[in-house]
């Protein structure tokens, strides 16, 4: 079983529908991240945090430590949005680095 | 300032033969990351650089060198490529100095090996 897990797969939605990809993980966190990818781009950093909720845009993401579930929301989705968005945990107790741990990975295609 | 930056973008490679990616950061940070993304499967850390001067195993090191020529700069080398080594390679820094330190990702080298 992979230490983070994300749902869906794969996501097809309609410009303007309110998206929630979820993110679990086993371990234990300092700090969770989302990340965007565009097909063929790098990888950009949504969000960071440790508890609580935030916000840029449109995009809010959640987390709670007790549950060990985040979630990331895009309201008013809109084709632009169309990405791979990862989750990813930074561990506690793994040396210096504080390794990432990835999800796979949600594919959202936004249809217009 | 460009962030991270990888070269090369593509590469075609023959078994058995060898090649370096470089990546180099102008944020002054001090780790650095190597990292190969493979269909269905989550970034995997190849190699990582706490400072200048150390470089340590990440979770699939088989197969590579790396090289933390200064703190701006962290190559991956592929001594004898192999066709398991196809994959798209990211290269990542961060300032981690305590505190709240984001990761910055290069845009990645999309590696064939026939």
């Amino acid at each position: 079983k992979n230490e983070v897990e994300q749902s869906p797969q794969n996501l097809t939605a309609q410009e303007g529908e309110f998206i929630t990809i979820n993110c679990s993980y086993s371990v234990g966190i300092s700090a969770l991240h989302w990340l965007q990818q565009h097909p063929g781009g790098g990888i950009v950093s949504l969000f960071m945090l440790s508890s609580g909720k935030k916000k840029h845009g449109r995009l809010i993401a959640t987390i709670n430590i007790q549950e060990k579930h985040s979630s990331l929301h895009i309201t008013a989705s809109h084709p632009r949005d169309s990405a791979v968005y990862i989750c990813a945990v930074r561990s506690v107790g793994g040396g210096a680095t504080n390794k990432l741990i990835f999800g796979t990975g949600t594919l959202l295609a936004v249809q217009p | 300032n460009a962030g991270v930056t990888q070269t090369p973008k593509f590469q075609v490679l023959k078994t058995g033969q060898s090649m370096t990616l470089q990546c180099a950061q102008d944020m002054n940070h001090n780790s650095m990351y190597w990292y190969r993304q493979d269909p269905g499967m989550g970034l995997r850390l190849i190699y990582y650089s706490a400072s200048e001067g150390t470089t340590d195993k990440g979770e699939v090191p088989n197969g590579y060198n790396v090289s933390r020529l200064n703190k701006r700069e962290f190559s991956l080398r592929l001594e004898s490529a192999a066709p398991s080594q196809t994959s798209v390679y990211f290269c990542a820094s961060r300032l981690d100095r305590g505190g709240w330190n984001e990761q910055f990702f290069g845009p990645g080298t999309r590696l064939t090996v026939l």
